[in-house]
């Protein structure tokens, strides 16, 4: 068990670029999760897997942003012509089936910092 | 809907003190609640959990949590503090089923635990 990988650590990128960002789920978690984190806050729910499918968008996920996760295995976000206001950690989790609640202990990467000019 | 409150943005406390992190969540159904760890620059790490059972739950590193539905509350506290223990700390709730099926975490804005010598 090597945890929730997330790539890259840190980007930067002039607005209006797109960028995209890669994390890697504890392997047989079939559930992953996609989190923003501006500074001072807590993380915000972005979108939800099961397996390939996805199953849930946040209202804060706008037009530009996609996320995939072919396979069911490792998942990308995806921002399309960044603004500065896309500056913030972008954070990935995943969590087992399991029953009896242990299926909503998410665990977490250390997520990719990403800063727009 | 769902929501926490961390009622302290920032708590200063000396190094061996005892320490209290609060902590209360709204909430319609039944919940699932959780603590979170974060260190510069990194992800999250779990604290500790309570799904059901004891309402007093410990974790690692020596933090405990008690769970208080009648005054929708969960504080964490820890009787001795190092200097390892300055991060900051989110509260999370999640609707508690017994179905499996997945819930995405509601978190708060987070307390900044300084430890001073």
């Amino acid at each position: 068990d090597t945890g929730v990988s997330q790539d890259p650590r840190h980007k930067i990128t002039k607005r209006g670029q797109n960028v995209t960002f890669r994390c890697d789920p504890i392997s047989e978690h079939n559930r992953l999760y996609w989190y923003r984190q501006t500074l001072g806050q807590g993380p915000e729910f972005l979108t939800y897997f099961q397996n390939e499918a996805q199953l849930e968008k946040s209202r804060l996920l706008s037009d530009r942003f996609s996320a995939e996760r072919p396979k069911g295995s490792f998942s990308t976000l995806e921002i399309q012509r960044t603004e500065q206001g896309d500056s913030a950690m972008y954070l990935c989790a995943s969590s087992p089936t399991a029953g009896q609640g242990l299926g909503n202990i998410q665990y977490f990467g250390a997520g990719t910092r990403l800063s727009v000019l | 809907a769902q929501s926490v409150t961390q009622l302290d943005s920032q708590v200063p406390v000396f190094e061996e003190a005892p320490v209290e992190l609060r902590c209360n969540y709204s909430s319609s159904v039944s919940v699932y609640l959780f603590w979170y760890v974060q260190y510069p620059n990194q992800g999250l790490q779990l604290l500790l959990k309570y799904l059901s059972g004891s309402t007093l739950v410990k974790g690692i590193n020596g933090f405990e949590a008690e769970f208080n539905k009648s005054q929708t509350s969960f504080h964490l506290r820890k009787p001795s503090v190092h200097i390892s223990d300055t991060a900051e700390y989110f509260c999370a709730v999640t609707e508690g089923r017994f179905s499996g099926g997945y819930n995405k975490l509601i978190f708060g804005a987070g307390t900044r635990l300084a430890v001073h010598p």
